[in-house]
């Protein structure tokens, strides 16, 4: 079955710089890709996706990247804020029912 | 617009007792999916449910069990709790395309319910 690896799991940036997430899957069945952030205690929220046939996707100040070739594909955000502190997921959905879940990167942005 | 709604919020059982939550789909969702996220861990998907059946099952016993009602709101139910049971369940909810008869919709999550088992 799918497999979802997420790197890195722990990572600290000073407001106003970037961060990237990356994401590796293995089932090439895989068509779609989201992002969540889960803030502590609340529900994980979409914060933008991609399908297999984009390769990229903006969104202000989050863009996310996909390498079908590769497998791979990453989160990237610009001028972080504090308010950007949070668990950031990354998932693949292998067919059209599920999604897996890599195992998540903590993002920590000081001012 | 109300979200998704999944109740109780928190709960606490001992070992060996049944539970059941509760979820509301996203007004215009038909499909709901629950996964089981473990304390720093990603969500595990569990099953998913259209239609009043169940139509995806992870890698989860049998203790594990579903249903769907008419108005497209959903219970989960486990059996014999364990230790290990203890998680944040959350309910998605999603509609499925009328034209390609795919999932395609992105997910929508509630805020979960966090069961505690002693």
């Amino acid at each position: 079955g799918e497999n979802v690896e997420q790197h890195p799991s722990t990572l600290s940036v000073q407001e106003g710089d970037s961060a990237v997430i990356k994401c590796t899957y293995s089932d090439s069945a895989s068509n779609y890709f989201p992002w969540y952030k889960q803030e502590l205690g609340k529900r994980p929220q979409l914060i933008i996706d991609i399908r297999s046939n984009v390769g990229e996707k903006k969104d202000q100040r989050i863009a996310v990247t996909l390498n079908k070739t590769a497998k791979h594909f990453s989160l990237h955000i610009t001028e972080t804020q504090p308010e950007d502190s949070a668990v950031y997921f990354c998932a693949a959905r292998p067919g059209f029912q599920k999604l897996v879940f890599g195992t998540g990167t903590r993002l920590l942005v000081s001012p | 617009d109300a979200g998704v709604t999944q109740s109780p919020t928190h709960l606490i059982k001992t070992r060996g007792q049944q539970v059941t939550l509760r979820c509301s789909p996203k007004s215009g969702h038909d499909t709901v999916s629950w996964y089981q996220q473990a304390l720093g861990q990603g969500p595990q998907f569990i099953f998913q449910y259209y239609e009043e059946e169940e139509r995806q099952r992870g890698n989860f016993p049998d203790r594990f069990s579903g249903h769907q009602f008419p108005n497209y709101s959903s219970e989960l139910n486990v059996n014999a709790l364990l230790l290990g049971d203890s998680a944040l369940y959350l309910c998605a909810s999603s509609s499925r395309d009328s034209r390609s008869f795919t999932h395609n919709s992105p997910l929508h999550f509630g805020n979960g319910t966090r069961l505690t088992v002693t």
